[in-house]
């Protein structure tokens, strides 16, 4: 079992859809969550970060966590082209608590 | 202020040479980390460094090397590059290590081509 596991997609919405990107994790003493979105050709980018069990909005983002599930999503209301790109779920890990990454979500938004 | 920046943002190399890539932190931050990815995939772990000591290695090989200047600034370095090397080597700083809520902020990466 992978680490850190996202919905492969690709992911296409209409433009104003809620998108939905999922992400399961298997370290059950993770503390901290973080959601990187990456243009095609570019770096991640953080667009948040969750501790707590339940909902975080910021904007149009909503992250919701589950740490008895092991479960992490994210949830983009409004969806505009330029939310196209593809979603990083990344999870600390290791002695150093470095970043495991997921393999990512495409999402294509329709206009 | 300024992000994390890398140089240099695009290499062409061949099989058998060694390259160096090269990092500098966000300003006060004291911890590098650095990160392949390869096309289609999330990126993976390759070091870690705090004040200049290295605190995580990732599953790669010895070719595989880096270190931390005591400006923070970070160097990896490749030897007897391999086809497979070619990837997306990305750097990322934080204001320091350990508990993991620290946010890690990626630069603008490396594009290494290996012929």
């Amino acid at each position: 079992q992978k680490e850190v596991e996202q919905n492969s997609g690709p992911l296409s919405v209409p433009e104003g859809a809620i998108a939905s990107l999922n992400c399961t994790y298997s370290d059950r003493v993770s503390q901290s969550f973080f959601w990187y979105r990456q243009y095609s050709g570019k770096s991640p980018e953080l667009i948040m970060s969750i501790y707590s069990n339940g909902d975080k909005e910021d904007g149009r983002f909503t992250a919701q966590l589950n740490k008895a599930s092991q479960y992490v999503s994210l949830l983009i209301r409004d969806s505009q082209p330029s939310d196209s790109a593809t979603y990083l779920c990344a999870v600390p890990s290791g002695s150093a608590r470095q970043l495991t990454f997921g393999s990512g979500t495409q999402l294509t938004v329709l206009p | 202020d300024a992000g994390v920046t890398q140089s240099p943002t695009h290499l062409i190399k061949t099989r058998g040479q060694h390259v160096t890539l090269r990092c500098s932190p966000i300003s006060g931050h004291k911890s590098v980390s650095w990160y392949q990815q390869v096309l289609g995939q999330g990126p993976q772990f390759i070091f870690q460094y705090y004040e200049k000591e290295e605190r995580g290695r990732g599953n790669f090989p010895d070719r595989f090397s880096a270190r931390q200047f005591p400006n923070y600034s970070s160097e990896l370095n490749v030897n007897a590059l391999l086809l497979g090397d070619s990837a997306l080597y990305l750097c990322a700083s934080s204001s320091s290590t350990g508990g993991g809520r620290e946010t890690q902020y990626f630069g603008p990466g490396t594009r290494l081509l290996v012929l």
